[in-house]
C-alpha cells in the first residue's frame, strides 16, 4: 500500500464529454504527477504539480489540464475526451526538494489508477 | 531527446532461478536517476529499486540488483531467486532535474512453477 488513492477506479464517457479525475497523495509528499497508460504500453508523462504550481508538462494537449490543492491532493481534467483518450490514468506522489539533486532521485508512489474508456 | 529501450517484449523464468531484465538508455544530461517499477495485473505500480547516474555502485533491494553500465548507457535489473509473485510488467524510468520521468514499454515476466 503506498498511500496513493485514486478515484473514480473505472469511469465510461462519450466523445466529447468532460472527465475529472482525483487523487490524494501520500502523507507527508509535496508533489503530483500524473501519466497517462495505453494498453500494452508504459506510462506517458502528461504534467507534474510542485506545491500548487505546474512543473513540467509532457506532450498533451491543452485540454489536459490539471491542479494541485494545499493539501498536496490532484485533479486531472480532460476536456473534448477523444476516443484515443482511453487508457489507464496513473497519479504518482514524490517528495521533490528544491536544492541539491533536484528532481533526479525522485522515487514515485502510485496509485491504482483510474481506467477511463471513451466511447 | 531522452528514451527508454525494454528490447524483451515477454520473459519466462523457472521458479527459484534469477533473471535480467534488459534497459537502454539515450540522454545527454549528466545528471539523471534510473528506476525500475513493478505493476501487476491490478495496475498499480511498485517502486523496486533506484541508481543515480553519480553512483559509483549498483544499487541492490533485496532480491533485486541494478547492473549500471554508464558507458554503454545501460541499466538492467536483475532478479535472483524468482517467486511466482514475481509475475508482472517491469519498467525501466528514467527521471531528471524537475522529476519529469521516461518509462519504457516494459517487459512481461512469467515466473513457471
Amino acid at each position: 500500500e503506498t498511500g496513493v488513492t485514486q478515484s473514480p477506479t473505472h469511469l465510461i464517457k462519450t466523445r466529447g464529454q468532460q472527465v475529472t479525475l482525483r487523487c490524494s497523495s501520500q502523507s507527508g509528499h509535496n508533489t503530483v504527477s500524473w501519466y497517462q497508460q495505453a494498453l500494452g504500453q508504459g506510462p506517458q508523462f502528461i504534467f507534474q504539480y510542485y506545491r500548487e504550481e505546474e512543473n513540467g508538462r509532457g506532450n498533451f494537449p491543452p485540454r489536459f489540464s490539471g491542479l494541485q490543492f494545499p493539501n498536496y491532493s490532484s485533479e486531472l481534467n480532460v476536456n473534448a475526451l477523444e476516443l484515443d483518450d482511453s487508457a489507464l490514468y496513473l497519479c504518482a506522489s514524490s517528495s521533490l526538494r528544491a536544492s541539491g539533486s533536484y528532481g533526479v532521485k525522485n522515487i514515485q508512489y502510485f496509485g491504482a489508477g483510474t481506467r477511463l474508456s471513451v466511447l | 531527446a531522452q528514451k527508454i529501450t525494454q528490447t524483451q517484449p515477454g520473459m519466462f523464468v523457472q521458479e527459484k532461478e534469477a533473471v535480467t531484465l534488459d534497459c537502454t538508455y539515450d540522454t545527454s544530461d549528466q545528471s539523471y536517476g534510473l528506476f525500475w517499477y513493478k505493476q501487476p495485473s491490478s495496475g498499480e505500480m511498485i517502486f523496486l529499486i533506484y541508481q543515480g547516474s553519480y553512483d559509483e555502485q549498483n544499487a541492490t533491494e533485496g532480491r533485486y540488483s541494478l547492473n549500471f553500465q554508464k558507458a554503454r548507457k545501460s541499466a538492467n535489473l536483475v532478479i535472483s531467486a524468482s517467486q511466482l509473485g514475481d509475475s508482472a510488467m517491469y519498467f525501466c524510468a528514467m527521471s531528471f532535474n524537475a522529476g519529469k520521468s521516461t518509462f519504457g514499454d516494459g517487459t512481461t515476466l512469467t515466473v513457471k512453477p
